[in-house]
């Protein structure tokens, strides 16, 4: 699996959009980019996941450059339920079908 | 639709005895996989069952841990004897089969502290 970059950690106002980015330069084409996030305590949870085409669904929006090297994850009105460590990952569909985690992204939503 | 769950929350144990952690998947998900997350460590995979059998233990890191998964539903996860570096915490989590990328459910988790 394509390995991936992200910053260690970020803050956000409450209400702001909050930006995750992730470059995985070596993507492979059947490879999709997944996110998860971790809250304190909690297993992670999934978030959303794309190939190619921008995603949105009732968490976040997932935009992927067209060159696919890199993505961002949008959280539109963050809330301090958000703050959490956000995890990018990449995977193909077929093969083998484990997650294969990073550091993540500190995420700190600010009131 | 119950969640992924993971018995016990919590345990303590001493260096040398015999824990097992248990995980119901989501009834219906054919696909189980267990993985835990060391103290500062990134979480890591373990191993992954579809049904009962084991299609994945690459990150089984010795022969002190044994999973099981018998009849394709729940899943144990022993560790015999343990060790100091055992400790963290064990995630199991469930899918779907063939499911077009849709994520896994993952429990909350064991903390497995050994002392």
């Amino acid at each position: 699996d394509a390995k991936t970059t992200q910053p260690p950690s970020m803050d956000c106002a409450e209400g702001r959009a909050a930006n995750l980015p992730c470059n995985h330069s070596t993507i492979s084409g059947n490879e999709y980019v997944y996110w998860y996030r971790q809250i304190h305590s909690q297993g992670p949870q999934y978030i959303i996941h794309g190939l190619k085409n921008n995603e949105t669904n009732e968490m976040a929006s997932l935009i992927i450059t067209e060159d696919r090297k890199s993505s961002t994850l949008i959280l539109p009105h963050a809330t301090l339920r958000d703050t959490a460590v956000y995890y990018c990952i990449v995977r193909a569909l077929e093969g083998a079908q484990k997650l294969v985690f990073g550091q993540g992204t500190r995420l700190t939503i600010n009131p | 639709e119950a969640g992924v769950t993971q018995f016990p929350s919590h345990s303590v144990i001493e260096k040398g005895q015999t824990v097992t952690l248990r995980c119901d998947p989501i009834s219906g998900h054919d696909n189980l996989y267990w993985y835990r997350r060391v103290m500062g460590k990134e979480i890591k995979f373990l191993l992954h069952f579809v049904k009962e059998s084991k299609q994945d233990e690459s990150g089984m890191p010795n022969n002190r841990f044994l999973a099981e998964r018998t009849g394709g539903t729940y899943s144990t996860l022993k560790v015999q004897p343990a060790e100091l570096e055992d400790s963290g915490v064990y995630f199991c989590a469930s899918s779907q089969v063939a499911r077009e990328g849709y994520g896994y459910t993952f429990g909350s988790g064991t903390r497995l502290t050994v002392v």
